[in-house]
């Protein structure tokens, strides 16, 4: 039990073009659910609190508008890059809050913008 | 604030031999720690947390690490590394064990030599 989903797990794109990544808790429900940042050889930084039902809480130095979060039910969160360039690229990684008020991973998703 | 420290950003051991990744906390409120396993392209996997109870915290794969108050520390240890160990690992501190995001280290990459 406590499994979380991304997709896509790789998605490569043009810049200037949005694409869309998806976090699901599968097998329980997650008013909250964090989405990370991790470049190469580098650690995980926060880019956002996503909770249901609100708007998500981001962090310093990351630009809502470009990265937009949505957590429309209590199994979903999606986060949004709008207008990707070559220096989004990177590795997108969320957890969600589950059984035991403990965090869970996804598998994260690589993101390469051409 | 709460911050994490992880000495040495890369760490190699022969196989059969004693693995020890040093982390070492700073928080104004009672911590809970997290050690995380992470493979190539892959999401984290919890290995042990330290949620205030046993001080001695043991985990999965043959991993545990202890909880020294006095000394800010919380180190990972496994008696004798296999070739399956080599990952990054990464300390992470929290306020709580789920409700909180967590703050990563930077990482450590362990190699195991045969």
């Amino acid at each position: 039990g406590a499994v979380v989903s991304q997709h896509p797990s790789r998605v490569i794109c043009k810049s200037g073009t949005s694409v869309k990544i998806e976090c699901r808790s599968l097998d329980f429900q997650a008013t909250t659910m964090f989405w990370y940042r991790q470049f190469p050889k580098q650690s995980l930084m926060l880019m956002a609190t996503s909770n249901e039902g609100s708007k998500a809480t981001y962090e310093q130095g990351v630009e809502k508008d470009k990265f937009l979060i949505n957590h429309a039910s209590l199994t979903l969160s999606t986060l949004t890059v709008t207008s990707a360039h070559p220096e989004d690229s990177s590795f997108y990684i969320c957890s969600a809050k589950g059984p035991g008020n403990e965090q869970f991973f996804g598998p994260g998703t690589r993101l390469t913008v051409l | 604030a709460q911050s994490v420290t992880q000495l040495g950003s890369h760490v190699s051991v022969s196989e059969g031999a004693l693995v020890l990744l040093r982390c070492n906390y700073s928080s104004s409120v009672p911590p809970y720690l997290f050690w995380y396993v992470q493979y190539p392209n892959q999401g984290l996997q919890l290995l042990l947390k330290y949620t205030s109870a046993a001080t001695l915290v043991k985990g999965i794969n043959g991993f545990e690490a202890e909880f020294k108050k006095s000394e800010t520390s919380f180190h990972l240890t496994k008696p004798s590394a296999h070739m399956s160990d080599a990952a990054e690992y990464f300390c992470a501190v929290s306020r709580n064990s789920g409700n909180t995001p967590l703050v990563f280290g930077k990482g450590t990459r362990l190699s195991v030599i045969a």
